[in-house]
C-alpha cells in the first residue's frame, strides 16, 4: 500500500527565513497531495494542495512543488512569521477518499 | 455554519462509560470521515461515509466503536465501555463527495477516559 515519509520531524528557523518540508510517497498512482497545518488544540487546516498534473503551486508565502519522477513533494514557506509555528502534515491520495499521512513536522519560528 | 462543527469540544468520562461524539459537516458535503489522533501523531483513519452508508469502516479499532449518519448529514461516533486507551482527539472531516476532493476538518473532540 501507499506509504508517505516526511522530513524533518522538527524544523527550527529564524523569523524571516524560509522553511522547507519534504515528503516522499511510494505509490506512483497517487495523484493528490494536500498539506495541513495544525496548531495546538485545533484540527488540521488545509493550507495548500497540488494535483499530479501540476508541478508547482503557489499561494502568497506558501508554495508546493511536486516531482512525480522522484515521487516527492515539498512545502516551501518564505518570510516566516511567528504565526507559522505549528505542526505541518503532508498526505497523499490515490484520488479516492483515503489520505495517507506523513508523520508531521513541528515548525518552530525563532524570533 | 461555514465549517465542520464538532461537539463536545472536550469530554472527560470514567472507564467503562458510554460516549457519543457528534459531527455536523459542511452543508452539502456528502462525504464524512472520522479520524483519531493521539498526541504527537498524525490522524488515524476510522470510518468513511458516503451519504448515509459507511463505505469503509476498516479503521474502527474494535466492536466498541460504532458510527452512524442516518440522514446523510450529521454523524455520531459512539464508543461503548470506554477504556483509558481510547483517550485521544476524535476528528471529523467532510468533503463534497466523489473522489479527489479536498477534505476539511473540524476542531476535534478531546476525549479523556479516567
Amino acid at each position: 500500500g501507499e506509504n508517505v515519509e516526511q522530513h524533518p520531524s522538527t524544523l527550527s528557523v529564524q523569523e524571516g527565513d524560509s522553511a522547507v518540508i519534504k515528503c516522499t510517497y511510494s505509490d506512483s498512482a497517487s495523484n493528490y497531495f494536500p498539506w495541513y497545518k495544525q496548531e495546538l488544540g485545533k484540527g488540521p487546516q488545509l493550507i495548500i494542495d497540488i494535483r499530479s498534473n501540476v508541478g508547482e503551486k503557489k499561494d502568497q508565502r506558501i508554495a508546493v512543488t511536486l516531482n512525480k519522477t522522484a515521487k516527492h513533494f515539498s512545502l516551501h514557506i518564505t518570510e516566516t512569521q511567528p504565526e507559522d509555528s505549528a505542526v505541518y502534515f503532508c498526505a497523499a491520495s490515490l484520488g479516492n477518499y483515503q489520505l495517507i499521512w506523513g508523520a508531521g513536522t513541528k515548525l518552530i519560528i525563532k524570533p | 455554519g461555514a465549517g465542520v462543527s464538532q461537539t463536545p469540544s472536550n469530554k472527560v468520562t470514567e472507564k467503562g462509560k458510554y460516549v457519543e461524539l457528534r459531527c455536523d459537516p459542511i452543508s452539502g458535503h456528502t462525504a464524512l470521515y472520522w479520524y483519531r489522533q493521539s498526541l504527537g501523531q498524525g490522524p488515524e483513519f476510522l470510518i468513511y461515509f458516503q451519504g448515509t452508508g459507511a463505505a469503509d469502516d476498516s479503521g474502527l479499532p474494535n466492536d466498541r466503536f460504532f458510527a452512524v449518519r442516518p440522514e446523510g448529514s450529521v454523524s455520531t461516533l459512539k464508543i461503548q465501555r470506554t477504556e483509558r486507551g481510547d483517550s485521544a482527539v476524535y476528528l471529523c472531516a467532510s468533503s463534497p463527495g466523489g473522489t479527489g476532493n479536498t477534505i476539511y476538518f473540524g476542531e476535534g473532540s478531546w476525549l479523556t477516559v479516567v
